[in-house]
């Protein structure tokens, strides 16, 4: 079975760094694309971008290039998405999402991270 | 990319039907057969319901159903349940693994 689990609850003062995880099993983890999903509160979903496990080959959406970074470690089937300096706005729940082709077929349980002074 | 515009809200009566509409684009919903659609009940993680369109997961009750026109998909739940209440999003796969989602829809059974 498909699983992906990850870190929990966040909260962070403006202008900290933040790194959350999700870790994939049941799965050959390399060689499936990751992909993050932003919820901000009582709004809907937006693809952040993907990364492929094998080569850390990382694809970004415009609206979030160069606003966080996702990265992996294939040795214990983990990706993360991280931030160097959080804002206000960058609250939200965020969800790890394995794309199985023309869909989004599995999804983890959400991170919500709070930033807030 | 812009997101896929849906009604903010739909409700109906148990065992009625409800139809949501998912508009996009010339470069998303209406150049792909590739829309999905996702039920997330409050608190709780995205979960799919329909894809490529008309599809449906294993598990899925076939009261659930989606069928697609020019730039403008739908998803019908008909025999309402008061399970089905529920934020509802449609998504088109937008090329090389890109995603579009829709603004959301909150249904709500009377």
């Amino acid at each position: 079975e498909v699983q992906l689990v990850q870190s929990g609850a966040e909260v962070k003062r403006p202008g900290e760094s933040l790194k959350i995880s999700c870790k994939g099993s049941g799965y050959r983890f390399p060689f499936y694309w990751v992909g993050w999903v932003r919820q901000m509160p009582g709004k809907g979903l937006e693809w952040m971008g993907v990364i492929y496990p094998d080569d850390s080959d990382a694809r970004y959406s415009p609206s979030f290039q160069g606003q966080v970074t996702m990265s992996v470690d294939k040795s214990s089937s983990t990706a993360y998405l991280q931030w160097s300096s959080l804002k206000a706005s960058d609250t939200a729940m965020y969800y790890c999402a394995r794309p199985v082709g023309s869909y989004v077929g599995y999804w983890g349980q959400g991170t919500r991270v709070t930033v807030s002074s | 990319q812009s997101a896929l515009t849906q009604p903010p809200s739909a409700s109906g009566s148990p065992g009625q039907s409800v139809t949501i509409s998912c508009t996009g684009t010339s470069s998303d919903v209406g150049v792909y057969n590739y829309v999905s659609w996702y039920q997330q009940h409050p608190g709780k993680a995205p979960k799919l319901i329909i894809y490529d369109v008309n599809k449906r997961p294993s598990g899925v009750p076939d009261r659930f159903s989606g069928s697609k026109s020019d730039n403008t998909a739908s998803l019908t739940v008909s025999g309402l349940q008061a399970e089905d209440e529920a934020d509802y999003f449609c998504s088109s796969y937008a090329g090389t693994n890109n995603y579009v989602f829709g603004t959301g829809t909150k249904v709500t059974v009377l």
